[in-house]
């Protein structure tokens, strides 16, 4: 039982490329949820899913598109990168709206 | 909007201290709120939540405390050890339809040996 998993756990972009990040659940969780981490400014929610081909918008969605297409998988796409998007990338789930968020161990992503 | 200001940014406490954590919310249509703690290079784990219906929860040495008419609540841990050094984020969330964890920006604490 792995809980959630995130893939990569590192990478550097350079401005302008795109990428995927890929977030998996073990869980059986309907909510799945990804969240930025910068410094002094908490964790932020970028875009949410409460159950498998839906998708929401969070508080910071712009420069970002997700995913859901299988209930497990979770996928936050970043189609043109920009320095801004440097950052710590985490993804939760969670089996009902109101309950406890289990994350992963965070993708670090730099953009130059 | 901030809607959920947390303080201190950062916190030093001596091992066997009292560390205390605040929290202050505006939006009275919150009804949940969880503590989440974050040691370094990992994800946040849930710590203890409190609902509105009790003005205190206590898990161990970790205790909330709620103060609605205030739209305050705050962590309390006590005998502080070096193992509870981390980051700390409260959060709230409505009971309203999707409604979502908003978290405060976090408090890191270092317990002192």
């Amino acid at each position: 039982n792995a809980g959630v998993t995130q893939t990569p756990k590192f990478r550097v972009l350079k401005t302008g490329q795109s990428m995927t990040l890929l977030c998996a659940q073990d869980m059986n969780h309907e909510y799945m949820y990804w969240y930025r981490q910068d410094p002094g400014m908490g964790l932020r929610l970028i875009h949410y899913s409460v159950g498998e081909g839906t998708t929401a918008k969070g508080e910071v969605p712009d420069g970002y598109n997700v995913s859901r297409l299988k209930k497990q998988n979770f996928l936050l796409g970043l189609e043109s990168a920009a320095p801004s998007q440097t950052s710590v990338y985490f993804c939760a789930s969670s089996r009902r709206r109101r309950e406890t968020q289990y994350f992963g161990p965070g993708t670090r992503l730099l953009v130059l | 909007q901030q809607q959920v200001k947390q303080s201190p940014q950062s916190l030093i406490v001596q091992k066997g201290g009292i560390s205390i954590i605040n929290c202050a919310y505006e939006n009275t249509a919150f009804d949940y709120f969880p503590w989440y703690q974050q040691f370094p290079g990992k994800g946040p784990a849930l710590l203890i939540a409190i609902r509105p219906d009790v003005s205190e929860k206590k898990e161990g040495r970790f205790t909330i405390s709620f103060n609605k008419s205030a739209k305050q609540f705050s962590l309390h841990i006590m005998d502080s050890q070096p193992g509870d050094s981390a980051t700390y984020f409260c959060a709230a969330s409505m009971n309203s339809g999707y409604s979502t964890l908003t978290f405060g920006k976090g408090t890191m604490l270092l317990v002192s040996p």
